[in-house]
């Protein structure tokens, strides 16, 4: 059973760059999450998607977007980067539902 | 706002003793409860999850759930340094959808 993937590992920007990380999810899982983790905090929901359509989102600007594909993949972008969006991105997929959540092994994005 | 409340320690235990790391929140609609263990600049990892009241024991960890307190807590036996970690609570809002809110983490130290 392949897991949650995410890439890449590590990214750096500058302010006012946009970037695209990637998640495959685990097999069987239709529902993809992500979360946004400052250090010394515990993570934020950004959004989650559902059969490629957005299921819910946290409390986070339009300038974080994202994607399903209909192999449950996803992307989340982010346009116009500002410093405080330095963080660990986490994607988690899950069979939908109640079901727990499992997560990939995160993108690290520093900006600078 | 829904919150998760967690002590955020250090909380420090000797090695083969118990570990009891608390949570309480404030949604009193929420159905589902998680414990995510992460090691120092990795992912969250699931530990365990509840869905009713009372104790749900796998292994040397045991999940607790008092809804009229709206208190979850873990319990991990025999305690060994490998269990260092930060522990996360998470609670999913009323409705489920798998949109997680964390608490900040309990940090543990099991010292030999």
């Amino acid at each position: 059973e392949t897991g949650v993937t995410q890439s890449p590992t590590h990214l750096i920007k500058t302010r006012g760059q946009q970037v695209t990380l990637r998640c495959s999810s685990q097999s069987g899982h239709n529902t993809v999450s992500w979360y946004q983790q400052a250090l010394g905090q515990g993570p934020q929901f950004i959004f989650q998607y559902y059969r490629e359509e957005e299921n819910g989102r946290g409390n986070f600007p339009p300038r974080f977007s994202g994607l399903q594909f209909p192999n449950y993949s996803s992307e989340l972008n982010v346009n116009a980067l500002e410093l405080d969006d330095s963080a660990l991105y986490l994607c988690a997929s899950s069979q939908g539902g109640n079901s727990p959540l499992h997560f990939g092994n995160g993108t690290r994005l520093t900006v600078t | 706002q829904k919150e998760v409340e967690q002590n955020s320690g250090p909380l420090s235990v000797p090695e083969g003793a118990i570990a009891s790391l608390n949570c309480t929140y404030s949604d009193r609609g929420s159905q589902s409860f998680f414990w995510y263990r992460q090691y120092s600049g990795k992912s969250p990892e699931l530990i365990m999850f509840i869905y009713s009241n009372g104790d749900k024991e796998d292994g040397r960890f045991t999940a607790q759930l008092n809804k009229a307190s709206q208190y979850v807590s873990l319990l991990i036996r025999d305690s060994q340094p490998s269990d260092s970690a930060t522990y996360l609570c998470a609670v999913n809002e009323e409705g489920g959808g798998n949109k997680l809110t964390f608490g900040t983490g309990t940090q543990l130290k099991v010292e030999l």
